[in-house]
């Protein structure tokens, strides 16, 4: 079975402090996609990254990046230099690469104060 | 161009009544999928259709669910005789093909309340 855990429910960090995200994943599959996804207060998804199984570099985009490590089933993301605007729900997510079926975390709510 | 659209945006409706949620994907993908979010939770996968057919029902809940996608398109999720329980808000999300090395493109999800 397919699972992904975010065990940090609620983080609060003041403006500018780095803060990271933790997610960990189960799955049979050799061949899998990761992702994560913001839901602002707004409601409606948006889409932030995709990883596939077969490529462990880590990525940086602007103030995010992405650790990526199949050794510890993890797939972490890193806000630098937070800002309030980055206030939200992370969601990480999982998918087997022949359905695209999402299996979602319980997310993690970030609130990020001036 | 236009996102992925959903209607109605809020839905209330008394327990045992029947409703019908739409949604209106991105042009040109073929892969489109329904989740339910509870307050607090993650979405839950429902259903996913590649065409016209569903590929994988099986995160519906019980056969009081059904959903329908007859053009390759628009696609309709039905709920009868709806339970409170049933109160959530319902995403959709569509792609470019099924396959899981494309992204999902969300709406913005109808909410809805059985009283």
């Amino acid at each position: 079975a397919q699972k992904v855990t975010q065990a940090q429910t609620e983080i609060s960090v003041v403006e500018k402090e780095d803060v990271t995200l933790d997610c960990v994943y189960e799955t049979r599959d050799t061949t899998y996609y990761l992702f994560w996804y913001k839901q602002p207060p707004s409601g409606e998804l948006v889409f932030l990254i995709r990883r596939n199984s077969f490529d462990e570099q880590n990525e940086i985009s602007g103030r995010y990046s992405w650790n990526f490590q199949k050794s510890t089933s993890s797939f972490n993301f890193t806000i630098t230099a937070s800002q309030v605007v980055d206030s939200a729900v992370y969601f990480c997510a999982l998918s087997a690469s022949n359905t695209g079926k999402l299996i979602f975390g319980q997310g993690t709510t970030l609130q990020v104060k001036p | 161009g236009a996102g992925v659209s959903q209607t109605p945006s809020n839905k209330v409706t008394e327990k045992g009544k029947y409703v019908e949620l739409r949604c209106d994907p991105i042009s040109g993908h073929t892969a489109l999928y329904w989740y339910r979010q509870s307050l607090g939770q993650g979405p839950e996968f429902l259903i996913y259709f590649q065409g016209t057919g569903a590929a994988d029902d099986s995160g519906l809940p019980n056969d009081r669910f059904f959903a329908v996608r007859p053009e390759g398109s628009v696609s309709t999720l039905k709920i009868q005789r709806t339970e409170r329980g049933d109160s959530a808000v319902y995403l959709c999300a569509s792609s470019v093909n099924p396959s899981g090395s494309h992204e999902q493109y969300f709406g913005p999800g109808t909410r809805l309340t059985v009283t």
